[in-house]
């Protein structure tokens, strides 16, 4: 079946340096691409989305890049601060109206 | 605009129980997907409910099942339930429309022993 594969699972970084989230595809159908941030005890909730149809999107200090060539993308987190610190989800859409999930990373920003 | 919000919050049940989740969407929005979140399983796909009519169904067995309501309110349920079921499930609503936010409640902590 489809599936994404995020990593890594865990991913520690000192505060300040940057941090880069990786996920693929199976479907080369899919052309929604979410990544939602769950901080500890809390609800997931959506920090950016691309389209299949640009290759980057920023918003302050993250960043999503889509390759659809090779099926991949990518947070990206510059500047890190310590309330980045959460498991950050990626998605693909399948079909219209439904997603498929990466297993998360957990990110650490050291002090 | 009030949150979406789930009860209840904890459930304590025993193996071969049963139980209903609830979930009640944002104000206007008439889709409500629910999943499954496990350590280190990230968030599994159940069922999507778009105006009372499921739209989307993920790889569960057949007692997980789900339902909605005329004001989108839904409801999951879980028969014969196994130790394996203790999860976080979470529901998630959206006007339904493609490639579009979905906004998540708390979840609901099922324990079963």
């Amino acid at each position: 079946g489809e599936n994404v594969e995020q990593h890594p699972s865990t991913l520690s970084v000192q505060e300040g340096d940057s941090a880069v989230i990786k996920c693929t595809y199976s479907d080369s159908a899919s052309n929604y691409f979410p990544w939602y941030k769950q901080e500890l005890g809390k609800r997931p909730q959506l920090i950016i989305d691309i389209r299949s149809n640009v290759g980057e999107k920023k918003d302050q200090r993250i960043a999503v890049t889509l390759n659809k060539t090779a099926k991949h993308f990518s947070l990206h987190i510059t500047e890190t601060q310590p309330e980045d610190s959460a498991v950050y989800f990626c998605a693909a859409s399948i079909g219209n109206y439904q997603l498929i999930w990466g297993a998360g990373t957990k990110l650490i920003i050291k002090p | 605009k009030a949150g979406v919000t789930q009860t209840p919050r904890y459930l304590i049940k025993t193996r071969g129980q049963q139980v209903t989740l609830s979930c009640s969407p944002i104000s206007g929005h008439r889709s409500v997907s629910w999943y499954q979140q496990t350590p280190g399983q990230g968030l599994q796909f159940l069922f999507e409910y778009f105006s009372e009519t499921q739209r989307n169904k993920g790889n569960f067995p057949g007692r997980f099942s789900g339902r909605q309501f005329s004001n989108s309110r839904s409801e999951m349920n879980v028969s014969t339930l196994e130790l394996g079921d203790s999860a976080l499930y979470l529901c998630a609503s959206s006007f339904g429309t493609e490639k579009e936010t979905q906004y998540f409640g708390p979840g609901t902590r099922l324990l079963v022993l």
